[in-house]
């Protein structure tokens, strides 16, 4: 099945700054990587999602990269602020038979300083 | 819209009892899909279920634990004879289809003390 790995488990940027969270995916069939913030206490909430026939998607501040080749994808947040303090989960889904199932990451803890 | 809906939100059993999770998917979502969360970790998959289908359930403990979707009502998580080891988060989620993402629901806690 599949198995996503994500870096780094936590991260630390100062208020304005950029943050890079990186993740690999071992199922060449998925094709399917969102991104999800989870705040502490709270559900999960989706912030981006690409599909593997587009190689980056933009919304704001946020953005997401991938190389299908590398078989990795990257969230790109810029000007970072406070409330972009959370953990932040990929994952990859195959389109496959039943597969359809997400393999979520480990999570990446990021916190905004002032 | 209501969005997923679970219940109870948090549970509190003691070793042996069983805990039943609930969740209402969105209106119009078919596909739903349980997740356990241990503290400060991630998402791990249980099981996955349509309509009175249980699609996928490779993440599900062989014993003890058992999920269900009716025609009518919400799906149930149910796991019987719980030990400490249970506790964690549960989250619902649903889709639309395979091949849409999730939308999670606020999930359950469970003690079990």
């Amino acid at each position: 099945g599949e198995n996503v790995e994500q870096h780094p488990s936590t991260l630390s940027v100062q208020e304005g700054d950029s943050a890079v969270i990186k993740c690999t995916y071992s199922d060449s069939a998925s094709n399917y990587f969102p991104w999800y913030k989870q705040e502490l206490g709270k559900r999960p909430q989706l912030i981006i999602d690409i599909r593997s026939n587009v190689g980056e998607k933009k919304d704001q501040r946020i953005a997401v990269t991938l190389n299908k080749t590398a078989k990795h994808f990257s969230l790109h947040i810029t000007e970072t602020q406070p409330e972009d303090s959370a953990v932040y989960f990929c994952a990859a889904r195959p389109n496959t038979g039943t597969a359809s199932k997400l393999t979520f990451g480990t999570g990446t803890r990021l916190q905004v300083t002032l | 819209n209501a969005g997923v809906m679970q219940n109870p939100r948090h549970l509190v059993r003691r070793r042996g009892q069983e805990a039943r999770l609930r969740c209402s998917p969105m209106k119009g979502h078919s596909h739903v899909y349980w997740y356990r969360q241990l503290p400060e970790e991630g998402l791990k998959f249980m099981v996955y279920l349509q309509k009175e289908n249980i699609i996928d359930e490779s993440g599900m403990p062989k014993e003890r634990f058992s999920a269900e979707f009716p025609k009518e009502g919400p799906s149930i998580l149910r796991i019987q004879q719980v030990v400490r080891g249970d506790s964690a988060a549960y989250f619902c989620a649903s889709s639309q289809d395979r091949s849409y993402g999730y939308t999670f629901g606020s999930g359950t806690r469970l003690t079990v003390v």
